[in-house]
């Protein structure tokens, strides 16, 4: 059965506190793994897909990296405005469709 | 990306009353994709749009309930139908551009509060 799990399910951290977020995941013929930001009260705003184990992408303070089984987004030197909910998502080679993780929250603090 | 308005951006109803949401793209997209997100939760696929034929639906969602348009290629609407406080959740749109790439790009969402 496909699944994503995301840990943690909520983060703190002190203004340049860098850390990493996890999403681990069995699926079907992995079409693509995709993260998401998810503002309160907003839909998922599109951040990165990584297609094969070993790729990395980067946006700002944000870098995604993918293995096999997991993905990792790191934050370096976060900003109170990274506070959000990051989203997991695999594309299922199986099914077609786009599985979701529960999310993890981060709370970025001055 | 894609750029992708909902209307309205939320909504109070009352019990066993209907709503309908809208979904524009600014491109033409052949698969657009309807999602629920419970309270606290993750989101769920409540069924495939695709153009010309008829929605897909997931298993748990019935199309009586959901009742879906696609009339082209741009826009798709999505009916809650006899509501019940259970269907307080935010609804959202997604497109698929086709492109080998498989990125889906979501709306703004309508947030549905059920009395």
């Amino acid at each position: 059965e496909d699944q994503v799990t995301q840990s943690p399910e909520a983060l703190r951290l002190q203004e340049g506190e860098s850390s990493s977020l996890n999403c681990s995941y069995t699926v079907s013929g992995l079409r693509g793994l995709f993260w998401y930001r998810q503002d309160p009260g907003k839909g998922p705003e599109f951040l990165f897909t990584l297609y094969s184990a070993g790729e990395e992408k980067e946006k700002e303070r944000l870098k995604a990296t993918l293995t096999k089984k997991e993905s990792f987004l790191h934050i370096t030197a976060p900003k109170p405005e990274d506070s959000a909910t990051y989203l997991c998502a695999v594309l299922s080679g199986n099914t077609g469709k786009l599985i979701f993780g529960q999310g993890t929250t981060l709370q970025v603090k001055p | 990306s894609a750029v992708i308005s909902q209307k309205p951006s939320r909504d109070i109803c009352q019990r066993g009353t209907s709503l309908t949401i809208q979904c524009q793209v600014d491109s033409q997209v052949t698969m657009m994709f309807w999602y629920r997100q419970q309270p606290g939760q993750s989101l769920t696929l409540i069924a495939t749009a695709n153009q010309g034929s008829e929605a897909t639906y997931e298993s748990g969602f019935v199309i009586d309930k959901f009742p879906i348009s696609r009339p082209n290629l741009t826009f798709s609407t999505l009916t809650v139908s006899n509501l019940s406080p259970e269907d307080s959740s935010i609804y959202l749109c997604s497109v698929d551009r086709g492109d080998s790439y498989n990125e889906q790009f979501f709306g703004p969402g309508t947030r549905l509060t059920v009395l």
